[in-house]
């Protein structure tokens, strides 16, 4: 039972270099989170998904795009990576319909920007 | 726009002693609430989901409740232990929109 899995899980990127970060869930989840946690920062909203093909603004959307072409997948990509993109990135998954309706996290991806 | 927070961010306490972690959220329109757990460099685990027209869930020696009208949301540990320590956070579903939003932590040291 694999739930939710992300794509890489460490990363090093050079400053303006691009990168795709996959996020793959098999609980056949509507809504789909992409988060950064940060030091001190606790965990961001960047965008989020409430279902396929369908995506939004969370609360630092700059400097990142998402797709969601398929319902199991969610998609974050950096354009153009920043030093200050440098963060862990956790993508989260979650049904509608009650009682099972709590959010499911993967690992992590631990990312770099040198 | 919604703002949840946990006071305090760092707490320590004996063995033993029960532990009680607070939520605050200012939008009281939210979906579910849900407490998670996190070990340093891990991911989130989640413990336990109050749906918003349920008052309270229990797991084990954890206990949250939850009282929307005040938005707020406690977590109780009975008898804690050193594997207790930990970041524990908490996040509010909206009710419209469905965004998912995180309080900052509450990093939990419990001393043998």
């Amino acid at each position: 039972n694999a739930g939710v899995t992300q794509t890489p899980k460490f990363r090093v990127l050079k400053t303006g270099q691009s990168m795709t970060l996959l996020c793959a869930q098999d609980m056949n989840h509507e809504y789909m989170y992409w988060y950064r946690q940060d030091p001190g920062m606790g965990l961001r909203l960047i965008h989020y998904s409430v279902g396929e093909g369908t995506t939004a603004k969370g609360e630092v959307p700059d400097g990142y795009n998402v797709s969601r072409l398929k319902k199991q997948n969610f998609l974050l990509g950096l354009e153009s990576a920043a030093p200050s993109q440098t963060s862990v990135y956790f993508c989260a998954s979650s049904a509608t319909r009650v009682p099972r309706t709590e959010a499911f996290f993967g690992q992590g991806t631990r990312l770099t920007v040198v | 726009k919604q703002e949840v927070t946990q006071i305090p961010a760092a707490l320590s306490v004996p063995e033993g002693e029960n532990l009680v972690l607070n939520c605050s959220f200012t939008d009281s329109a939210i979906y579910n609430l849900q407490w998670f757990r996190q070990d340093p460099g891990k991911g989130l685990t989640s413990l336990l989901l109050i749906q918003s027209s349920q008052r309270e869930q229990t797991s084990g020696r954890l206990n949250a409740s939850l009282d929307k009208s005040s938005g707020r949301s406690t977590l109780y540990i009975a008898a804690s232990q050193p594997g207790d320590s930990a970041t524990y956070l908490c996040a509010v579903r909206e009710a419209a929109g469905n965004k998912l939003t995180f309080g900052g932590g509450t990093r939990v040291l419990v001393k043998p």
